[in-house]
């Protein structure tokens, strides 16, 4: 089975400022294909999760620019690059190349 | 606009069984592999089943496989998750998804929608 990690698993950021959140799995997520099966969530408080990036960087109808997400085979990364008090919430990245699919641990995102 | 509503969540003792819908709107369900993921509380998501859009195929986390059944009725636009042999350790908030695929021949390359998730409790 492929496992997911992502550091940190807890972000505080101050608004304005920058943030990033690290994912890697155990096994390369490049499909045969050439697109990674790698995807971004965010789950705000009491929310549904709600697809942020999809296929490793392409962002999800109506997500702000300033969400960028990068990285190939087993390292990926997602990057805020202006945050504001919106954005708090958890981060989870999520495979899909293999069953059973699975995420990362989150990375609850909190404003300092 | 995509709706999928989840329902029949509740407390059920241990041994017991839950049957979860996930009502489909907004869309041609037929065309959609369609999940299952689930969420214990104060804890991360956890990928439970997948089901292909004609039902013909499904895939299982495997502390649910011969006891959880996912299906699905595209006449009703309507997804299921039967549970049997229920554990405290199933208890967890169930959100129903809507795969996305990239190429045709492809399951799920990621989720687009979720429902807002129903909660079931398993305890004595």
């Amino acid at each position: 089975d492929i496992v997911m990690t992502q550091s940190p698993l807890s972000l505080p950021v101050t608004p304005g400022e920058p943030a990033s959140i690290s994912c890697r799995s155990s096994q390369s997520l490049l499909h045969s294909a050439g697109y990674n099966c790698l995807n971004w969530y965010l789950q705000k408080p009491g929310q549904s999760p709600q697809l942020l990036i999809y296929l490793g960087s392409h962002r999800a109808s109506g997500v702000p620019d300033r969400f960028r997400a990068s990285g190939s085979g087993t390292d990926f990364t997602l990057e805020i690059r202006r945050v504001e008090a919106g954005d708090v919430g958890v981060y989870y990245c999520m495979q899909t190349l293999h069953t059973p699919l699975a995420f990362g641990p989150g990375t609850k995102v909190e404003i300092k | 606009e995509v709706q999928l509503v989840n329902s029949g969540g509740g407390l059920v003792q241990p041994g017991g069984s839950l049957r979860l819908s996930c009502a489909a709107s907004g869309f041609t369900f037929s065309n959609y592999w369609m999940s299952w993921v689930r969420q214990a509380p104060g804890k991360g998501l956890e990928w439970v089943a997948n089901i292909k859009q004609d039902g013909s195929e499904g895939h299982y986390l495997d502390s649910v496989k011969g006891r959880f059944t996912i299906s699905r009725d595209n006449a009703e636009n309507s997804l299921f998750l039967q549970m049997r042999s229920l554990r405290a350790e199933d208890t967890a908030v169930y959100y129903c998804a809507r795969g996305q695929a990239v190429l045709a021949v492809s399951a799920i390359d990621y989720f687009d929608n979720w429902g807002q998730g129903t909660l079931v409790t398993v305890s004595s």
